[in-house]
């Protein structure tokens, strides 16, 4: 029979308007995360990431924060552009080899 | 540089056939990683190596095996492959030291019937 996929969740944003998308992760003795985007058919791709001891960090239009008191993580797109629909991906490690656990994902779909 | 290749791109396997998918990286990494992608999920960590000769497993290895004899490659295994198999394979490496990131492979889309 058909299987029935997980259907992520999806944010739907206007072109030139700011995107947040959230991520709750589960380790608290986490100390690095990163953001991935990933394009249909593409691997994932590094946008942004940062480590513990920060609660900021900003790059060329994006901006992450971490709240390690609610282990919550976001990641903001400044001025988001049809370039910018992807599924984005949040992922924590702590230690052990670098090793990443990833978040299940959000669907951005930028609308003109 | 090429980063992160894959081979193939796609394969179609009926149960119980056996392949191997290679990862080959150019960037002297020395940590490299598979990875399965299902419909709407994220990456799972099937096994990983640490360098050459070393490997571990990862998340989800049952099924799997893996190799990795020289520094830029990173071979993974299907015995005998089954339905529950089918997924997006991807590679990852990584330097050792500085940051966690991952440069990952374009993936391989694998179908078992």
């Amino acid at each position: 029979g058909e299987s029935v996929g997980l259907h992520l969740p999806t944010l739907s944003v206007q072109e030139g308007d700011n995107s947040i998308i959230n991520c709750a992760y589960s380790n608290s003795a986490s100390d690095y995360f990163i953001w991935y985007k990933q394009e249909s058919g593409k691997g994932p791709q590094f946008i942004i990431d940062i480590r513990s001891n920060m609660d900021k960090r900003q790059g060329q239009r994006v901006t992450v924060l971490l709240n390690k008191t609610v282990k919550h993580l976001s990641l903001q797109i400044a001025a988001t552009q049809p370039g910018d629909s992807a599924v984005y991906f949040c992922a924590e490690s702590h230690g052990s080899w670098g090793k990443l656990q990833f978040g299940a994902g959000t669907q951005v779909v930028v609308t003109p | 540089n090429a980063g992160v290749t894959q081979t193939p791109k796609f394969r179609v396997l009926k149960t119980g056939q056996s392949m191997t998918l290679l990862c080959a990286q150019d960037m002297n990494h020395e940590y490299m990683y598979w990875y399965r992608q299902d419909p709407g999920m994220g990456l799972r960590l099937i096994h990983y190596s640490v360098g050459e000769g070393t490997t571990a497993k990862g998340e989800v290895p049952d099924g799997y095996n893996v190799s990795r004899l020289k520094k830029q490659n990173f071979l993974l295994g299907l015995e005998s492959a089954a339905p529950s198999q089918t997924s997006v394979y991807f590679c990852a490496s990584r330097l050792l030291g500085g940051t966690y990131e991952q440069y990952f492979g374009p993936g391989t889309r694998l179908t078992v019937t």
